[in-house]
């Protein structure tokens, strides 16, 4: 099956200041690829996927990701992040046309003022 | 409703006690997905159906958890013999097959074992 890594459990940025969250995954094709997002006390929201194309997605609330295949990555970047950013961010990988998806252990981001 | 929804919220249970969540999918989504997020933790992966086929249990911690899928809607999880550690927050999730496998999650439900 596939599986995913976050490699960072938590980061710090201040506010502002740009972001980019880690995940690589492992899968013998091209997988389908999600960010999620959960805040405190909400459910897990979708901030963007990737399936197929331009590797370079957008997403909600100025969020993108970049799909690098020779570096089976999907890391996920903002420019500026604000304080209401902070939150757990979850990396998911599925396989097309299943719905068998696995989820990244999460990288839970501080933001600082 | 048009998302998912989970019962109870809050559970509060005594050690040895057996518990049982309720997961209400969206309807028409033929997937269901159960994971476990303990505190501090990401999301554990424990089981997944999908349409009629055999549901993939190979996430499930231990035999003291099970699952079932009643006509392809409602899914309910069972712990038996509670432990301190499967306190956690259980989160269902469904999807529609070809639907780039987006998952709808639900609020979820508190587990605490006393």
């Amino acid at each position: 099956a596939q599986s995913v890594t976050q490699p960072d459990i938590h980061i710090t940025v201040s506010e502002g200041a740009s972001l980019e969250l880690r995940c690589n995954y492992s899968y013998g094709a091209t997988p389908y690829l999600f960010w999620y997002v959960q805040s405190p006390g909400q459910g897990l929201q979708l901030l963007l996927k990737y399936f197929s194309g331009d590797t370079l997605v957008q997403g909600i609330k100025g969020f993108e990701a970049e799909f690098k295949r020779s570096q089976s990555s999907f890391n996920l970047r903002k420019p500026s992040v604000h304080w209401s950013d902070a939150a757990e961010y979850f990396c998911a990988v599925g396989a097309p046309f299943n719905n068998d998806m696995r989820f990244g252990a999460g990288t839970r981001l501080t933001v600082k003022p | 409703g048009a998302g998912v929804s989970q019962s109870p919220s809050n559970k509060v249970t005594e050690k040895g006690k057996d518990v049982e969540l309720r997961c209400d999918p969206i309807s028409g989504h033929t997937a269901l997905y159960w994971y476990r997020q303990s505190l501090g933790q990401g999301l554990e992966f424990l089981i997944y159906f999908q349409g009629n086929s055999a549901p993939d249990k190979s996430g499930l911690p231990s035999d003291r958890f099970s699952a079932e899928r009643t006509g392809g809607s409602v899914s309910t999880l069972t712990i038996q013999r509670t432990q301190q550690e499967d306190s956690a927050v259980y989160l269902c999730a469904s999807s529609l097959l070809r639907d780039l496998n987006e998952q709808f999650f639900g609020p979820g439900t508190r587990l605490t074992v006393l």
